[in-house]
């Protein structure tokens, strides 16, 4: 059964930089790519981007854009997501969630999502 | 990008009630490639049903997805006490998902 277990809650001022950790377990790193999803408070669900353990390779949300790095560590299986130059607007719970199969890339709708991680940003 | 847009906004109905809820998208969703999820306070969403009408593993015959190219309904039939929680739904066929705004399912 997978598995994925995020980093704990962060506070960070304007301006900082927040990195969020997603491990996954129960099943082969290398094997699904992994979304990067967020909700601010009372709000609805915001997709960042996605990325591909294989490689490395990212594909991000527009808004996101020049603000957003994803990396993932094959020694440790654990994903990271970084938001710089962080805002009020930022505030918000930071989710992983596990993407389509790498080698058969079919789009698949994210069933494994990791427990969530708050960021709150402010001065 | 596809705007996925949800109604009503909240739908309030009682335990045993049947709910209907609508997804509305503004281009055609490529091979039905819609999902919905269910979201309670202070948890993940939980995937229900992927590819437009295939349930998730789990997920009880009382819910229920139809549709094709931009319009897309999911079914509750007969609500249960746990099922009143934020619904949304999402499309994952092009390369950038998108999620609509969720309805609010409320016990009357």
């Amino acid at each position: 059964q997978a598995q994925l277990v995020q980093s704990g809650a962060e506070v960070k001022k304007p301006g900082a930089s927040v990195r969020v950790s997603c491990k996954a377990s129960g099943y082969a790193f290398n094997a699904y790519y992994m979304h990067w999803v967020r909700q601010a408070p009372g709000q609805g669900l915001e997709w960042m981007g996605i990325i591909n353990p294989r490689g490395g390779t990212t594909t991000f949300a527009q808004k996101f854009q020049g603000r957003v790095t994803m990396t993932g560590d094959t020694s440790t299986s654990t994903f990271y997501m970084e938001l710089s130059s962080l805002r009020s607007e930022d505030t918000a719970v930071y989710y992983c969630a596990r993407g389509p199969d790498t080698v058969v890339v079919v789009p698949a709708a994210p069933e494994y999502w990791g427990q969530g991680t708050l960021v709150t940003v402010s001065s | 990008e596809i705007v996925l847009t949800q109604s009503p906004g909240t739908l309030s109905l009682s335990p045993g009630e049947r709910a209907t809820l609508s997804c509305r998208a503004s281009q055609r969703v490529s091979s039905s490639y819609l999902a919905w999820y269910q979201q309670k306070p202070g948890q993940a969403p939980r995937l229900l049903i992927y590819g437009a009408s295939s349930r998730a593993t789990g997920i009880p015959d009382r819910f229920s997805g139809s549709g094709s190219g931009t319009d897309f309904t999911l079914t509750i039939s007969r609500l249960d006490a746990e099922d009143f929680a934020v619904y949304y739904c999402q499309q994952y066929g092009s390369s950038s998902i998108t999620f609509g705004q969720g309805t609010r399912l409320e016990i009357k």
